[in-house]
């Protein structure tokens, strides 16, 4: 079946180390997303990718780095200059514009210690 | 630009009972709707959506939602409610574009943790 994978579904890191959160999507979808998830916040974007080799900053871009080298994949880096860190995060995709809404994976939870 | 406004952050409901979650938008150009429901440490999942056509939305688990332009309003309604109900509920608005598809981004409403009480 067709879907989005993140991957780890939890991860643990010390303050000041780069992590990277992996998402994978086998939809044949252009559009990827990255989300940053707190509580009573809901979803703020963090980065966006329309096609392969372009991606854009979303609101809270400052501290987190993307790629998009294939179509497939949209990895987000969470680099030591993010303050705070510890977050649920969500990928998500969709065929184009949002006119069908998003396929979203189902998170992974960064905890920095 | 479009932002969307999710009225209550917690609402509890006896099991059975009927329950209301409001959302409220603003937005310079036609929009399409979208309600989506996210269970602990899960991704959210599509509920419904309004594009165009009948301002009434029916979606899945018996869930349906009313689209009211004058009120910028697009309430989600469930007439009975079980316990496995008991999720966070999010709202979202998308722009409609000239040509009449959506915009890439969706704007999502902060969210309302609906708490079924058996």
């Amino acid at each position: 079946d067709g879907g989005i994978t993140q991957s780890p579904k939890y991860l643990f890191r010390k303050e000041g180390q780069n992590v990277t959160l992996s998402c994978e999507q086998n939809l044949n979808h252009d559009a990827m997303y990255w989300y940053r998830q707190d509580p009573g916040q809901g979803l703020r974007l963090i980065y966006y990718s329309q096609i392969v080799n372009d991606f854009q900053k979303g609101d809270i871009a400052e501290g987190y780095s993307v790629s998009r080298e294939k179509k497939e994949s949209f990895p987000l880096t969470v680099t030591s200059a993010q303050k705070n860190p510890t977050a649920f995060y969500l990928c998500a995709s969709s065929v184009g514009t949002s006119l069908r809404g998003y396929t979203f994976g189902s998170g992974t939870r960064l905890t920095v210690v | 630009a479009q932002s969307v406004t999710q009225l209550d952050s917690q609402v509890p409901v006896f099991e059975e009972a009927p329950v209301e979650l409001r959302c409220n938008y603003s937005s310079s150009v036609s929009v399409y709707l979208f309600w989506y429901v996210q269970y602990p440490n899960q991704g959210l999942q599509l509920l419904l959506k309004y594009l165009s056509g009948s301002t009434l939305v029916k979606g899945i688990n018996g869930f349906e939602a009313e689209f009211n332009k004058s009120q910028t309003s697009f309430h989600l309604r469930k007439p009975s409610v079980h316990i496995s109900d008991t999720a966070e509920y999010f709202c979202a608005v998308s722009g409609v574009k000239d040509s009449g598809a959506g915009s890439y981004q969706l704007t999502f409403g902060k969210g309302t943790k609906l708490s079924v009480i058996p």
